[in-house]
């Protein structure tokens, strides 16, 4: 199994661009989760899919950023226009039930830079 | 906000027995603990998680005191490669993994 895969590995932006980051989830996994990651907040939940449906966006730092999930194989979190302050790793994570107890699996992260 | 408090940091002697603690004296009733741990520049693994009895896995055991106020993860032969941050995570079945700032292992040689 390839695991959970990221793209792009690392991206370099312009304050005020349009950024896409994008996941696929283990296959079969059901429940899709991302995350960021700074020094000073730590790792942070922004939102979680179930069955390709938002369950919980409480996460979402501000409109700026928003999540979709069209299939059961693929994700993408865009932030339109970008800041200086969205710098971070993020991290895109799948389960294969949508409980808490069921592992999830770790993507090996974006790191986003914004100049 | 996390529930568990964690030493920042500690260290452990290569082979030895690495004992890292934790404390989440609210926890509720259906609240499992659960730890993470995080390797230098890669996403978080899962290790192990439990409600109320010990688990053991191929990773490390779980030791959850009777009253749940309290859990140690140990690794019992540290090796290099465990050189992390771990985290110790409550939540319930429905809930959300809320990391804290976790306890940096260092495994010296």
């Amino acid at each position: 199994d390839a695991g959970v895969i990221q793209s792009p590995r690392h991206e370099v932006t312009e304050m005020g661009q349009e950024v896409t980051l994008r996941c696929k989830p283990i296959s079969g996994h059901n429940s899709l989760f991302w995350y960021r990651q700074t020094m000073m907040r730590g790792l942070e939940l922004l939102i979680y899919f179930n069955n390709n449906v938002p369950i919980d966006d409480s996460g979402m730092p501000e409109d700026r950023f928003s999540a979709k999930m069209p299939n059961a194989s693929f994700s993408t979190l865009k932030i339109q226009p970008s800041e200086p302050r969205d710098s971070a790793v993020y991290f895109c994570a799948s389960s294969s039930q949508g409980m808490v107890s069921d592992t999830q699996y770790f993507g090996p992260g974006t790191r986003l830079t914004v100049l | 906000d996390a529930k568990t408090t964690q030493p920042p940091s500690m260290d452990c002697a290569e082979g030895r027995a690495a004992n890292l603690p934790c404390n989440h004296s609210t926890i509720s009733g259906n609240e499992y603990v659960y730890w993470y741990r995080q390797i230098h520049s890669q996403g978080p693994q899962y290790i192990i998680h439990g409600l109320k009895n010990n688990e053991t896995n191929e990773m490390a055991s779980l030791i959850i005191t009777e009253d749940r106020k309290s859990s140690t993860l140990i690794l019992p032969h540290a090796t290099l490669r465990d050189t992390a941050v771990y985290y110790c995570i409550v939540s319930d079945q429905g809930g959300k993994l809320i990391f804290g700032q976790g306890t940096e292992l260092s495994v010296k040689p």
